[in-house]
């Protein structure tokens, strides 16, 4: 079965850059979503598309994707950031909707 | 504003039955296909199932098929998953999600969740 591989834990501390990795076999025909977790909260995509950010988003969470392995990067992060991140994909037949692990920033 | 909230969470015992409710408002419920995702306790998340804006088509995953069908009142604006034949593996709480697709599949709405727990 298809899986997305991203690190357990990323810590950073305040206005640090964060950067969060996912890697998967179709990530290069696929496109990349990332959506955040908060402690008791429904997740909120956050990316989209590799590399686009819903409206209500702040400029600081920013996607890419180059070859198998996608990155959020969240460019000065804030104490609110803390949260737990997950990408999702589909594998290469697009049958199949995979989440990551999930990744747990910590922000302090 | 577009909310979707679930119910019908609760306990039951392996072997037993449930059924989740999604209620949709702000949102022209019929014009988009709906997912049930899952997240067990201190887990992460996973797809459990989706339907096509008219209920004429449905898809599982794997670990559900044959026990849970998924089913929507487009005049109710509800979206619903009947669980059968429960195992302890199924306990998690189970968000409905709106789809959405343009190259792909994803998920840009969720609701806040309603805990299911099977439990002997």
């Amino acid at each position: 079965s298809y899986e997305l591989t991203q690190p357990p834990s990323v810590s950073v501390s305040p206005g640090q850059t964060a950067r969060i990795t996912c890697s998967g076999d179709a990530l290069p025909k696929k496109y990349a979503y990332w959506y955040q977790q908060k402690s008791g909260q429904a997740p909120v995509l956050v990316i989209y598309e590799d590399t686009k950010r819903p409206s209500g988003i702040p400029e600081r969470f920013s996607g890419s994707s180059s070859g198998t392995m996608a990155t959020l990067t969240i460019s000065g992060a804030q104490v609110e950031d803390e949260a737990d991140y997950y990408c999702y994909s589909t594998d290469s037949s697009g049958i199949h909707r995979v989440f990551g692990g999930g990744t747990k920033l910590t922000v302090l | 504003e577009v909310q979707l909230v679930e119910s019908g969470g609760g306990l039951v015992q392996p072997g037993g039955s449930l059924r989740l409710s999604c209620a949709a408002s702000g949102v022209t419920f019929s014009t988009y296909s709906m997912s049930w995702v899952r997240q067990a306790p201190g887990k992460g998340l996973e797809w459990v199932s989706r339907i096509s804006g008219s209920g004429a088509a449905t898809y599982y995953a794997d670990s559900v098929k044959g026990r849970f069908t998924i089913s929507r009142d487009n005049s109710k604006n509800t979206l619903y998953l009947q669980m059968n034949s429960l195992r302890a593996e199924d306990t998690a709480i189970y968000y409905c999600a709106r789809d959405m697709y343009t190259v792909t599949w994803y998920f840009d709405l969720w609701g806040r969740g309603t805990l299911v727990t099977v439990f002997s």
